[in-house]
Parts: C-alpha cells; structure tokens; sequence
C-alpha cells in the first residue's frame, strides 16, 4: 500500500539554526499538508499546499516558515530561525483531491520528531 | 474560534468489551468529521468518517455517531483487541467551496488501553 515518508525520523538542531523537514507524498497525491504536535497536546495544522502554491496557512505558520515542492516527489517545510517552542513532531500528509471516491482523506506520514535545544 | 475536544483523556477497557470514545466540536459550520487512530511512534492513521448530513456510519468493527443537535460524536469498537490500545483523536474539516481537502481541526485524544 503506498504510503507518506518523512525524513530524518528526528532531528536535533540548536536554536537560532535553519532545518529543512523533507516527505516524500504518495505519488498521484495533488494535495499536500504540514501539521505538528506538541508533546502532550493536539495535531495542529500549520500548512496546504496545492498547484504549486500555499492554499491555506494557519497563525502558526509565520515568516519563519516556508514550504516547497522542488521536484516532483519532495515536499519541504523549513523553519528559518528554530526557537526552542518550535519542539514538536511535524507530520507531513497528502490527498488524492481527485474526483474518485475517498479522494478527500489525508494520509499521514510517520513523522519527524524535531528538538530544538 | 472552532474546537474539538473530548470528555476522558483516557479510557481502559477489557479485550473483547466494546469501546466508546466520544468528542465534543463547537464549529456549527462543521461537515466532515473523522476518527484517526495513532500508535506510539506513527502518524495518524484514519479510521472512519462521517459527512454532516448522516448521523451514523459503519465499518468494520467500527460505527461513528453523530449528534448535530448537541455537537457531538462517538468512535464505537466492538469487540476491542490489545492492538487496538492507541491514542484516538477526533478531526473536523469545514468544506469550503463543497471541498473536504482543507485544514483539518484535531481533538487532544483519548488514550484507549485494552487489558487481556
């Protein structure tokens, strides 16, 4: 079953450094989504992108963020200057967006666990 | 602002008992909602759905309920097995434009433990 990867699985950078969190989308996906979660608290969305542009972002996504889809199968979200609260997981997940049935759900990726110290 | 939030951050039940995970969302404006399941380590992983213009649906050990009059839905398992102890969460999406492929608004999760 194809599925959404991420890479690395946990990154540790210091505070004030850029990182760069890749995923790899299921392949005919038109529809892509950055959401992270704090320990102990709930998924929270940051980010769509559809057509080779930001569809959606919400407050938390600021200057600071900036996602890209470089080729045909990447798909970034880099955090210029990290601060210590940007600690979280951050999952990636894709949508068919077609006309077929069930081409609305998102699929999530496993994951990056991201330490700012 | 819209929320999803649950009744019991956790909940424990006995292998074979049948479970019930309940969600509170205060966006009347509301009209897909789904259940996501997530296992230390893993991503969310769906579950089941429901659209705001049914008010139960069924799948394979699972049926959600949903209850617009007082905002409120319901993950049923029957017949609960350890692999399903993970955390819950449900999810609500406000269509715009008739398209469910927008931000999707999350609960902070119930912890579901199985005991054999």
């Amino acid at each position: 079953e194809p599925e959404v990867t991420q890479t690395p699985s946990h990154q540790v950078t210091q505070m004030g450094q850029e990182v760069i969190l890749r995923c790899v989308p299921i392949s005919n996906h038109l529809y892509f989504y950055w959401y992270r979660q704090i320990l102990g608290q709930k998924v929270e969305f940051l980010v769509s992108f559809y057509n080779n542009e930001i569809s959606e972002k919400s407050e938390i996504f600021d200057d600071q963020f900036s996602v890209e889809r470089p080729d045909g199968s990447n798909f970034t979200l880099k955090i210029r200057s990290t601060k210590l609260e940007d600690s979280a997981m951050y999952f990636c997940a894709s949508s068919d967006g077609s006309a077929r049935v069930r081409s609305y759900e998102q699929y999530f990726g496993p994951g990056t666990r991201l330490t700012v110290t | 602002g819209e929320s999803v939030g649950l009744h019991l951050p956790t909940l424990s039940v006995q292998e074979g008992d049948n479970s019930i995970i309940n969600c509170a969302y205060s966006n009347s404006a509301s009209d897909y909602f789904i259940w996501y399941k997530q296992e230390s380590g893993k991503g969310p992983q769906f579950i089941i759905d429901i659209r705001s213009n049914m008010d139960k649906r069924q799948g394979q050990r699972v049926t959600v309920l949903l209850n617009k009059t007082v905002k409120h839905l319901s993950l049923q398992i029957a017949a609960t097995q350890p692999g399903d102890s993970a955390v819950y969460f449900c999810a609500e999406n406000a269509s715009r434009r008739g398209s469910t492929l927008g931000r999707l608004y999350f609960g902070r999760g119930t912890q579901l433990t199985v005991w054999p």
